[in-house]
């Protein structure tokens, strides 16, 4: 089975904090994904990872960075948090084999509040 | 550029009843087709998939179709039950590595 963790469930950080939000996959996926999810508008991409020491912004990476430093952990960095950035985080990953379609396993998501 | 339109929600419904999630997508060349599921409190999973027109994705009694004219993947179950309350995503991925997803559809299935 393919697993995806992430390193909290549950954070509670304040405004101006630096926050490292961990993704870990045990599938050996060369893609990695970071997405956050507020009601209404979806899923939105942050940041993706073609493979170690490589990262792509996505759609919104502004006020967000990325590290890979090893092929099965992404994590995700918010410099100095605020209030705007409250969501859900989700983070997935996928094989780069164009045979499975991009299929992304997800993780169970980091529920983020910044106070 | 590439999008998925879907539904809004939420889409309350009786057990039993029949299902149907729209999602309609704009796209260039020949996208790959996704539904998501995403139980409370936990992450998306891959309910089902279509990789080509006219080919039809299946699991857990949940069925769409891919219809390249329509441009539409509408979700359909025959008879829902209080477990597949959820939020549905349909998504597409244009041959690169990234999915673009819809705005999700929330579905309700009271006893």
């Amino acid at each position: 089975d393919v697993k995806v963790t992430q390193s909290s469930r549950y954070l509670v950080k304040r405004t101006g904090e630096k926050v490292f939000l961990e993704c870990v996959q045990d599938m050996d996926h060369e893609n990695m994904f970071w997405y956050r999810q507020d009601p209404g508008l979806g899923l939105r991409l942050i940041y993706f990872s073609y493979d170690v020491k490589m990262k792509e912004k996505g759609d919104i990476p502004e006020g967000y960075s990325v590290s890979r430093e090893k092929k099965e952990r992404f994590s995700l960095i918010l410099e100095s948090a605020s209030t705007n950035q409250t969501s859900m985080y989700l983070c997935a990953s996928s094989p780069n084999d164009r045979t499975v379609f991009n299929e992304q396993f997800f993780g169970p998501g980091t529920r983020l509040t910044v106070l | 550029g590439n999008s998925v339109t879907q539904m809004e929600g939420p889409v309350t419904l009786s057990e039993e009843a029949f299902l149907t999630i729209n999602c309609t997508y704009t796209a260039t060349g020949y996208p790959s087709l996704f539904w998501y599921v995403q139980y409370p409190g936990e992450g998306l999973q891959l309910l089902l998939k279509a990789t080509k027109a006219d080919d039809k994705g299946s699991n857990k009694g949940f069925e769409a179709t891919y219809r390249k004219e329509t441009t539409s993947f509408h979700l359909e179950k025959g008879s829902v039950q209080v477990s597949d309350s959820a939020v549905y995503f349909c998504a597409l991925s244009d041959n690169t590595d990234k999915l673009i997803f819809g705005t999700g559809t929330r579905l309700q299935v009271f006893p």
